[in-house]
């Protein structure tokens, strides 16, 4: 599986855009790029997944760079329950068995 | 309708006992997995199985073992239980295959070791 990384913390002021990086510089051609959050306490919960093009749908967008290389996860108008640890992962769309592997994401903190 | 559940959400026991986390998951999919999160709040898997071929972790003890009665169900048995091992536990299925195979989680077992 392709490694990712992402910085551990960040934060937001509520009704701004939060803006969540994520570095995959060795995936492989067949790999998605998938995204989930975990608010405390909660299981973790899908968000958006996308292979090359630019993607959107009524959580969030995500934004591909063209190498892949890269992806930005994008929260339009965060609010104080966005609060919560992002994270990115790749899995290949087929083939061979699959484990999502979840890194250490991103503390998100949004305030008021 | 909960796609993921997970019974119980609360487990608290002795250490030596051996006890029971069932999971039952209402998607169809094929791949059901087991994750453990630590007081770190690492999510680590333990196990995914799929069509009856088990992956185990291998630095999960063999005190942990899954049973999957059929597709819909995986099920998680521990013997003698261990202060480690208190954590929560999180059941997830998913599509193995596909362009959609985006995982669902349920909402976790805090086990508490005393």
């Amino acid at each position: 599986d392709a490694k990712t990384t992402q910085p551990p913390s960040m934060d937001c002021a509520e009704g701004r855009a939060a803006n969540l990086p994520c570095n995959h510089s060795t995936i492989s051609g067949n790999e998605y790029v998938y995204w989930y959050r975990q608010i405390h306490s909660q299981g973790p919960q899908y968000i958006i997944h996308g292979l090359k093009n630019n993607e959107t749908n009524e959580m969030a967008s995500l934004i591909i760079t063209e190498d892949r290389k890269s992806s930005t996860l994008i929260l339009p108008h965060a609010t104080l329950r966005d609060t919560a640890v992002y994270y990115c992962i790749v899995r290949p769309t087929s083939g061979g068995s699959y484990i999502p592997t979840f890194g250490r994401g991103t503390s998100l903190i949004v305030h008021p | 309708d909960t796609a993921v559940s997970q019974t119980p959400k609360y487990l608290v026991t002795q250490m030596g006992n051996d006890k029971s986390i069932k999971c039952e998951q209402n998607l169809g999919h094929d791949t059901m997995y087991w994750y453990k999160q630590d007081s770190k709040k690492f999510l680590k898997i333990m196990f995914s199985y799929n069509n009856k071929e088990l992956i185990i972790n291998e630095t999960v003890p063999n005190r942990f073992s899954p049973k999957s009665p059929d597709k819909a169900h995986l099920n998680l048995h521990i013997n003698s239980l261990e202060l480690g091992d208190s954590a929560v536990y999180f059941c997830a299925s998913s599509h193995n295959r596909g362009v959609n195979t985006e995982a669902f989680f349920g909402q976790g077992t805090r086990l508490t070791v005393v």
